[in-house]
């Protein structure tokens, strides 16, 4: 079956810093979505991507969608309190409705 | 505009009771979909609807869970008889359009916990 990894796990940074997450799969996929969960809501979309390779910013935020199809990163640049949540990855086809989310990485921002 | 309305928010209840949990998904959206989120399983899809037909239930852990969709603003979850083991966050998110590039718009949960 398909394995989903989300790295890291949770990260403690402080207020400012930059923070790097990624997924991998040992599946290709043609689009690669990035939601984050913010404590006691449900997830929201924050990036979409739909083509290897492709680089979108958001704000802050800058996602890559993998040359081999079976990856993902998120950046965060400049992070700040109301970042603090769990970010997941959620890959999957055209046509296909169903999503498989990642472990999801936890995000703590040190005072 | 309402997002996504889930019921109750919380619901604590006893081993073998019947529990329902109930979702009014964003109006005109097409597709409705169930998951529940534990520390062990993560987010996890358990059954999703496209146009009040369910499409997908492979998720549904067992018989005790089932779920409905009589018309296109409602749909319930519902476990029969509930065990401690389906303390979880349950969550129903909604999206226009059946291609898997739509946004799914999730709801609050319900957080429910079986003693």
């Amino acid at each position: 079956g398909q394995q989903l990894n989300q790295s890291p796990q949770s990260m403690f940074i402080q207020e400012g810093e930059d923070v790097s997450m990624n997924c991998t799969s040992s599946s290709i996929f043609n689009t690669w979505l990035w939601y984050k969960q913010d404590p006691g809501e449900g997830p929201v979309l924050l990036i979409a991507l739909y083509k290897a390779g492709e680089l979108t910013s958001n704000g802050r935020l800058t996602a890559q969608f993998g040359i081999t199809r079976k990856d993902s990163f998120l950046n965060i640049s400049a992070s700040i309190p109301s970042d603090v949540g769990i970010y997941f990855c959620a890959p999957t086809n055209f046509g296909n409705e169903k999503l498989t989310f990642g472990t999801g990485t936890r995000l703590t921002i040190i005072p | 505009d309402a997002g996504v309305i889930q019921s109750p928010r919380h619901e604590v209840t006893e081993m073998g009771q019947e529990v329902t949990l109930r979702c009014k998904p964003i109006s005109g959206h097409n597709s409705l979909f169930w998951y529940r989120q534990t520390m062990m399983r993560g987010l996890e899809l358990l059954i999703y609807f496209n146009n009040n037909v369910p499409i997908d239930d492979s998720g549904m852990p067992e018989d005790r869970f089932s779920a409905k969709m009589p018309n296109a603003s409602f749909s319930t979850l519902k476990i029969q008889p509930s065990e401690p083991r389906d303390s979880a966050v349950y969550f129903c998110a909604s999206s226009f359009g059946s291609s898997g590039r739509e946004k799914q718009f999730f709801g609050p949960g319900t957080r429910l916990t079986v003693l």
